[in-house]
């Protein structure tokens, strides 16, 4: 079983939708996570921490849920531009990725 | 400022030859990571350095894989005898601190290798 799980989509929304997506981690004692943007044939580049709180940067909300070991994203107000796939990513001193999750925002 | 750099960006072996990924860190920068990354996959961790101490290998997938990093700051990925299967972006990322810490990992823009 993979270390962190997720819905590789896609996700295709029209601008201005709503859209959310989670994944799953199997190492309980995690203690730090995030979510990376990465575009076709790019790096992936931090998009946002992820705290026990949940929190928003801008349009972008993320959850985390310690008792069943899943975090969300959602981005409300879909932008043209927030079309990219989305890793998430457990820290354990070393970042271990998902495989991504892939948003197309449509005109 | 200078971000991650890597290179060669594109490498095309054969079956068999031998190749040098060379990863340039931003400057100052304690730690030093190499993922590898499957098309349709996320980056998986390959090996870690702490300045010139490689702290740990567990993800170099075979013993054809050898990275160092001998001052400290350059960062060099050797792959042995490539196998089609070694096809994949070799992506470079450093953090200020040790990896402890969560510092942001900032990426290099990768080295896509294609093993024919």
């Amino acid at each position: 079983r993979k270390e962190v799980e997720q819905d590789p989509g896609p996700f295709n929304v029209p601008e201005g939708a709503t859209v959310a997506f989670n994944c799953t981690y199997s190492n309980s004692a995690s203690q730090s996570f995030f979510w990376y943007r990465q575009d076709c044939r790019k790096e992936p580049k931090l998009l946002m921490s992820v705290y026990s709180s949940g929190n928003e940067d801008g349009r972008f909300t993320a959850q985390l849920n310690r008792a069943s070991q899943y975090i969300s994203l959602l981005i409300r107000d879909s932008k043209l531009s927030d079309s990219a796939t989305y890793l998430c990513v457990v820290f354990d001193y070393k970042l271990s990725f998902g495989a991504g999750t892939t948003v197309t925002v449509r005109a | 400022g200078a971000g991650v750099s890597q290179s060669p960006r594109y490498k095309v072996a054969k079956r068999g030859q031998d190749v040098a990924l060379r990863c340039d860190p931003i400057s100052g920068h304690v730690s030093l990571f190499w993922y590898q990354q499957a098309l349709g996959q996320g980056p998986e961790f390959l090996t870690y350095f702490q300045n010139e101490a490689q702290l740990d290998k567990s993800g170099l997938p075979s013993d054809r894989f050898f990275a160092e990093r001998p001052e400290g700051s350059v960062s060099t990925l050797k792959i042995q005898r490539t196998q089609q299967e070694d096809s994949a972006v070799y992506l470079c990322a450093s953090s200020l601190e040790a990896a402890f810490s969560t510092d942001t990992q900032y990426f290099g823009p990768g080295t896509r290798l294609t093993v024919l």
